[in-house]
């Protein structure tokens, strides 16, 4: 079983629909749970990062944490195909309060079509 | 502008051909740290640091040496490269390498290196 786990995709959403990535995680004490975004041949960039259980909204993004189900989730409301890109979830593992233990999952590709 | 630079872009090399990639970042980090990116493999840790003189092996560091004597800087070393070393590599770095979670300070990645191994 992979550490962090993601459905690689594609996912193709109509413009305006919502987007819905998701990611589970294999350590239970994993602290702190990160999305970034990588649109091809750039690197990646941090949208969001949630610690607590439950819902954290920031602008069209809602990022959703369920520690019980050891499962992360993205949120895209109003999708626009500028959010056309690889979604990256990334884990803080247990004894990582630093980021030396940060694992990646393998990305969602993500397309929005007009 | 702050930054995390790595050099070259691009590069092919041989079979045994000792190379290093250079990273530097000007925004003062704690953290830096080296990732390889393979197609359905995701973003793969090989190296990381705390701080300066202090390194310690990411999930792949098969292959691969670090150095971290200054803050700046955090090259990255193929003493022999071999074709399954070829792939794209990001540098990264953060203001800090530790933290409770509500201290988290987001990784800044550099723009890349694509290194093919022949």
């Amino acid at each position: 079983q992979k550490e962090v786990e993601q459905n690689s995709g594609p996912l193709s959403v109509p413009e305006g629909a919502i987007a819905s990535l998701n990611c589970t995680y294999s350590d239970q004490g994993s602290q702190s749970f990160f999305w970034y975004r990588q649109y091809s041949g750039k690197s990646p960039e941090l949208i969001m990062f949630i610690y607590s259980n439950g819902d954290k909204e920031d602008g069209r993004f809602t990022a959703q944490l369920n520690k019980a189900s050891q499962y992360v989730s993205l949120l895209i409301r109003d999708s626009q195909p500028s959010d056309s890109a690889t979604y990256l979830c990334a884990v803080k593992r247990a004894g990582g309060t630093s980021y030396g233990k940060l694992t990646f999952g393998q990305g969602t590709i993500l397309t929005v079509h007009p | 502008e702050a930054q995390v630079t790595q050099n070259p872009r691009y590069l092919i090399t041989v079979t045994g051909k000792k190379l290093t990639v250079t990273c530097s970042q000007n925004m003062n980090h704690e953290y830096m740290s080296w990732y390889r990116q393979d197609p359905g493999l995701g973003l793969r840790q090989i190296y990381y640091s705390m701080n300066v003189e202090v390194t310690d092996k990411g999930d792949v560091p098969e292959g691969y040496k670090v150095s971290r004597k200054e803050k700046r800087n955090f090259p990255l070393i193929l003493e022999s490269p071999s074709p399954n070393q070829t792939s794209l590599y990001f540098c990264a770095s953060s203001l800090r390498g530790q933290g409770l979670p509500k201290r988290d300070s987001p990784l800044h990645f550099g723009n890349g290196t694509r290194l093919t191994v022949t």
